[in-house]
């Protein structure tokens, strides 16, 4: 089965840095999304990207966050200046049609802000 | 705004016996409603999904979830659990309408016993 493919599985960076998380969504998919999840708590939506623009966003992601897909197989999050409270796995997701049954998700990226 | 409870944050049961997970939802009107499993170090895979139609679902590896509007209940069972099925359990609903992103619920981990 094809996968959605994360890197780095884990990531630690220093309070005020820069992270870039990488994915790269499956092959002929058009919808791509970001979740997170801090320990302990639910997993929330972050982002939905379709034809090089955001779709849709979450009150989370504000001013220091940005998406990008770079290069028509990559599908990036930054965080321009992480918190503390930022420290969460962070899930990738993408769908072929848009439609929330079609979901495949990556299998994450733990960042840890220090 | 939607929600989903999920009211058990582990279970612990013997392999062979029967398992039933708990989800509960709020939202104004009878919503797409989802299943999802994540293994350790693994993404979240679909294991079953509500859309219209019959209420009891039937999803991959033995699981069923059944809809009940009366009660905004949305259970996961399986009538004899595996060893393999340890892992940890999320509960999703998305809006048939507008908003498309999914809102997840804290999750339930499954320990099983042998």
């Amino acid at each position: 089965e094809p996968e959605v493919t994360q890197t780095p599985s884990h990531q630690v960076t220093q309070m005020g840095q820069e992270v870039i998380l990488r994915c790269v969504p499956i092959s002929n998919h058009l919808y791509f999304y970001w979740y997170r999840q801090i320990l302990g708590q639910k997993v929330e939506f972050l982002v939905s990207f379709y034809n090089n623009e955001i779709s849709e966003k979450s009150e989370i992601f504000d001013d220091q966050f940005s998406v990008e897909r770079p290069d028509g197989s990559n599908f990036t999050l930054k965080i321009r200046s992480t918190k503390l409270e930022d420290s969460a796995m962070y899930f990738c997701a993408s769908s072929q049609t848009g439609a929330e049954e079609k979901l495949f998700f990556g299998s994450g990226t733990q960042l840890s802000v220090l | 705004a939607q929600s989903v409870t999920q009211p058990d944050i582990h279970i612990t049961v013997s392999e062979g016996a029967s398992l039933e997970l708990r989800c509960n939802y709020s939202y104004g009107a009878t919503p797409y409603l989802f299943w999802y499993v994540q293994s350790p170090g693994q993404g979240l895979q679909l294991l079953l999904k509500y859309f219209s139609g019959d209420t009891l679902v039937q999803g991959i590896k033995g699981f069923e979830a059944e809809f009940k509007r009366s009660q905004s209940s949305f259970n996961l069972r399986k009538p004899s659990v595996h060893w393999s099925d340890a892992a940890e359990y999320f509960c999703a609903v998305g809006a048939r309408t507008g908003r498309r992103a999914l809102t997840f619920g804290s999750g339930t981990r499954l320990q099983v016993q042998p």
